[in-house]
């Protein structure tokens, strides 16, 4: 069974930018492990901010981005506002079955 | 709109077996692909398995594989997960969402307890 790992925690200044990234212990990340990207705060079901590497669904504020960079699949916050803080969780997909990251605990400070 | 609404909180003894349902609204289940995600107290989130479409089965993850059956009766529009054996490692909240993860349930926390 693959690991995915992410980052234990990040800060970010508001209006700041930052990258969280996403790795597979089997390899490099590419599309086809169909990349998401999920936003939880506490108390909360989590909700998609990314889906398939770089699609944004409708409620997805425009400062989120989605890439693959350097083997990894990544999510971009660029313009950070307080209300981004919370946990990020990255999913991929091997042959069906999924696997979530560990999670990155990002703080605007 | 997709609306789930799942069955409340559960308190179980060890070695029980829980059933969770995913009632859903505004689609048919026929429509949907469902999948469930657990999350235990301060952890993070973790798949347990979910409908795909492309093989027409539904896939589990490796380590529940034996012990969670995800059932759906397209009657009622209502999925099940049912979890058995449970020891108090499987304390969560359990989440029906689809499989784009566009919608979720409210999450229906069961906890493992003597």
């Amino acid at each position: 069974q693959a690991v995915v790992t992410q980052e234990p925690s990040l800060t970010v200044s508001p209006g700041g930018t930052v990258t969280l990234t996403c790795g597979s212990s089997t390899g490099a990340v590419t599309s086809g492990h169909y990349p998401y990207w999920f936003q939880q705060k506490p108390g909360q079901a989590p909700r998609t901010l990314i889906y398939d590497t770089s699609n944004k669904h409708s409620w997805t504020p425009a400062r989120f981005s989605g890439s693959l960079l350097g083997g990894k699949a990544a999510l971009t916050l660029s313009g950070a506002q307080p209300e981004d803080e919370a946990e990020y969780y990255c999913l991929l997909s091997y042959s069906g079955a999924r696997q979530f990251g560990g999670g990155t605990k990002l703080t605007v400070l | 709109q997709v609306q789930l609404v799942q069955s409340g909180a559960e308190v179980k003894k060890p070695g029980a077996s829980v059933k969770v349902s995913c009632k859903v609204s505004g689609y048919t289940l026929t429509e949907l692909s469902m999948h469930w995600v657990r999350q235990a107290p301060g952890k993070g989130l973790e798949w347990m398995g979910g409908f795909d479409p492309e093989d027409g089965e539904t896939i589990y993850a490796q380590k529940f594989q034996g012990r969670v059956t995800m059932t759906e009766d397209t009657s009622t529009d209502t999925a099940y997960m049912e979890l058995s054996s449970l020891r108090s490692e499987d304390t969560a909240v359990y989440y029906c969402a689809t499989d784009d993860y566009g919608d979720w349930g409210q999450g229906t926390l069961v906890t493992v307890s003597s």
